[in-house]
């Protein structure tokens, strides 16, 4: 168990849908990054916040965004879904700005139909 | 991928035999490390090796850095059927605080 705790695991919605999948860092963890994992792209670094400030930004469609609370938890939010928006996205954490070593969540599974 | 490839893209070995999966990137890095997937699982980090070291060991795997030819290998001695998994290379620099991932190697281990 690495510590870092996702929801849902699994969300099946419509195209054109909104949708928001949460993220808990491990304890004491600042900095949260976003992934997005399909079969054709690989693994896709979408976005990273420290401490609640945006710090680095990937390649995150404009229909996608996200932030980190006070309480450190994270939320990555999807609107106008598309076919192409089906995949695993993955939250990770480390403890500090600088990356050493990132947690790996289970992953929200999401199917768009 | 946004910034490594790995090579081979996938790799089937028998038990007790070596596997090695290469990783070559396009920029500077300050460090790089390798992570290993199970099937729809999160990835779990495996090692670090830093710009200005060449060698690595921890346990079973050995990590090589050469970066003149922006290039890391992986070797893991002596497989099991466990190490089955997808293996990422991931760099790392610090200026611009990102992160990427490789595209991967599939690695079977046949018990």
């Amino acid at each position: 168990d690495s510590g870092v705790t996702q929801t849902p695991k699994h969300l099946i919605t419509a195209t054109g849908q909104r949708v928001t999948l949460r993220c808990s860092p491990r304890s004491g963890d600042l900095s949260v990054y976003w992934y997005q994992q399909s079969l054709d792209q690989g693994l896709q670094f979408l976005i990273q916040y420290y401490n609640g400030e945006e710090r680095a930004k990937g390649n995150i469609l404009e229909r996608f965004s996200a932030q980190q609370f006070p309480d450190l938890h994270s939320e990555l939010n999807l609107s106008s879904l598309e076919l192409g928006d089906s995949a695993l996205y993955f939250c990770a954490s480390s403890e500090g700005q600088r990356i050493e070593k990132l947690f790996f969540g289970s992953g929200t599974q999401l199917s768009v139909l | 991928s946004q910034q490594g490839e790995e090579d081979p893209q996938a790799l089937s070995i028998q038990e007790g035999e070596n596997a090695t999966m290469n990783c070559s990137y396009k920029t500077s890095i300050n460090n790089l490390q390798w992570y290993r997937q199970n099937s729809g699982r999160g990835l779990v980090h495996l090692i670090l090796i830093r710009s200005n070291e060449r060698e690595k060991h921890s346990g079973r795997l050995r990590v090589t850095l050469d970066t003149s030819k922006k290039s890391s290998s992986l070797l893991i001695t002596a497989s099991r059927a466990a190490d089955t998994a997808s293996y990422f290379c991931a760099t790392v620099l610090y200026n611009f605080n990102k992160f990427y991932f490789g595209s991967g190697t599939k690695l079977n281990v046949k018990p």
